[in-house]
């Protein structure tokens, strides 16, 4: 079946350190991939979000690219702030949009002053 | 933005009692709304899908007689987690989708999670 597997944490940097968080899927079709982060305390919210082989997502200074060939996604930003601490879970969606989600087991990001 | 909320955050109950999670959409409809568990470092799991008026759709090993799922309102669906015990103390987190044709349909939106805790 579909599975989503990102690196575990925690990760922990300092303010505007370079933040990569690494994230691989299996797929039977092609799907759409997103980001999610969750605040303490808060719901999940959407990130960022790609639909096909070569989009890249990008919002709140994060980016990541749809890697077909390295069925990749990963979640990069340049420079992390404070505010940016938090869980942020990868995942897909294989029956189109809005359907069947897929996550992976997320990864805390903790940012120091 | 398209706002979940869920009730309670928190609960902690004997072993044997049932609990009720409530999920409501509070600014859109939701024809769809979708149960998943999560245990601790763990991936969120789909439970189920329910549809507004109808029975719910359970994934694959999810005890349905056990996961009580209600979506009598376009706004509201409910968890009812029945006898519980020490095993099914989890996060539970709902999402919700709403009509095709409007924009909250081509996303899912999410509770803030309810931890239930079973002693």
């Amino acid at each position: 079946g579909d599975s989503v597997t990102q690196m575990e944490g925690p990760v922990t940097l300092s303010e505007e350190a370079f933040l990569t968080i690494n994230c691989t899927y299996t797929a039977t079709g092609y799907p759409s991939l997103f980001w999610y982060v969750q605040y303490p305390g808060e719901g999940l919210q959407l990130l960022l979000k790609a639909t096909k082989a070569d989009d890249k997502g990008s919002n709140k200074g994060f980016e990541a690219t749809y890697r077909k060939e390295t069925t990749s996604f990963h979640l990069e930003k340049g420079s992390v702030q404070v505010s940016d601490s938090a869980v942020y879970f990868c995942a897909l969606s294989d029956r189109g949009y809005g359907q069947n989600f897929v996550f992976g087991p997320g990864t805390r990001l903790s940012v120091l002053p | 933005g398209a706002v979940v909320s869920q009730h309670p955050s928190r609960v902690i109950c004997k072993s044997g009692t049932s609990v009720k999670i409530e999920c409501r959409s509070l600014d859109f409809q939701a024809t769809t709304m979708f149960w998943y568990r999560q245990f601790p470092k763990q991936s969120l799991m789909l439970m189920a899908t329910s549809n507004e008026g109808s029975k719910a759709t359970y994934e694959q090993g999810v005890e349905k007689d056990k996961f009580l799922i209600n979506h009598a309102s376009l706004t509201l669906s409910t968890l009812t987690v029945t006898s519980a015990h020490p095993e099914d103390s989890s996060f539970y987190i709902c999402s919700a989708r709403g009509a095709s044709g409007v924009s909250s349909y081509n996303e899912q939106f999410f509770g803030p999670g309810t931890r239930l805790t079973v002693l």
